[in-house]
């Protein structure tokens, strides 16, 4: 009864090459974050999806392109992986954003190694 | 531009202390700050969120204050336990933003 999930749970890649990482709810929330942790441990968010439209889009190289084909989904494409994107991704979701009443719910992270 | 600090960074404690974990925000607008743990290697799992009218939220032996107008949130952790180490981590939530902004983090050891 996993509320966020995400797969894969590790991913080593090489330079060059694109993955994906892929979300999933199942508390009914409409809204979902993807954030990256970096080697300090400092968290920051790079996009949130509001009942599947973008509403967040940090500033972030658009090797990174998000896709949220329904609301219980936020997919992480990215595109020519470089060193520097090793993280800890991190998706999230809450009920919604409105009012600031809504805990956000953490999935178990992805840690992306580029060699 | 909103920053969240969190004193100390890490911090170490014997079995049974009761103590206190701080947050700092410089934009005193917020709809709410929200309080999680961070074991090793996991996600963040949610303490206890506060709204902006709200000025402390209690679960079990954790207590979390919230003065917005000094920009500082405060987590008391009492009677603390070793099963209690790990990274705590206060978010904000700017009014009239979607985002949350992180804290720094403070790592906790409770010894045995």
């Amino acid at each position: 009864d996993t509320a966020v999930s995400q797969t894969p749970k590790y991913l080593v890649t090489q330079m060059g090459n694109d993955k994906s990482i892929k979300c999933e709810q199942n508390l009914g929330h409409d809204t979902m974050y993807w954030y990256k942790q970096d080697s300090k441990k400092f968290l920051k968010i790079m996009f949130s999806y509001n009942n599947k439209e973008l509403i967040i889009n940090e500033t972030v190289p658009n090797r990174f392109s998000p896709k949220s084909p329904d609301k219980a989904h936020l997919n992480l494409h990215i595109n020519s992986l470089e060193l520097g994107d090793s993280a800890v991704y991190f998706c999230a979701s809450s009920q919604d954003v409105g009012a600031g009443i809504y805990e956000q719910y953490f999935g178990p992270g992805t840690r992306l190694t580029v060699t | 531009k909103q920053e969240v600090t969190q004193i100390p960074a890490a911090l170490s404690v014997p079995e049974g202390e009761n103590l206190v974990l701080n947050c700092s925000f410089t934009d005193s607008a917020i709809y709410n700050l929200q309080w999680f743990r961070q074991d090793p290697g996991k996600g963040l799992t949610s303490l206890l969120l506060i709204q902006s009218s709200q000025r402390e939220q209690t679960s079990g032996r954790l207590n979390a204050s919230l003065d917005k107008s000094s920009g500082r949130s405060t987590l008391y952790i009492a009677a603390s336990q070793p099963g209690d180490s790990a990274t705590y981590l206060c978010a904000v939530l700017t009014s009239g933003t979607y985002k949350y902004i992180f804290g720094t983090g403070t790592r906790l050891k409770v010894l045995a």
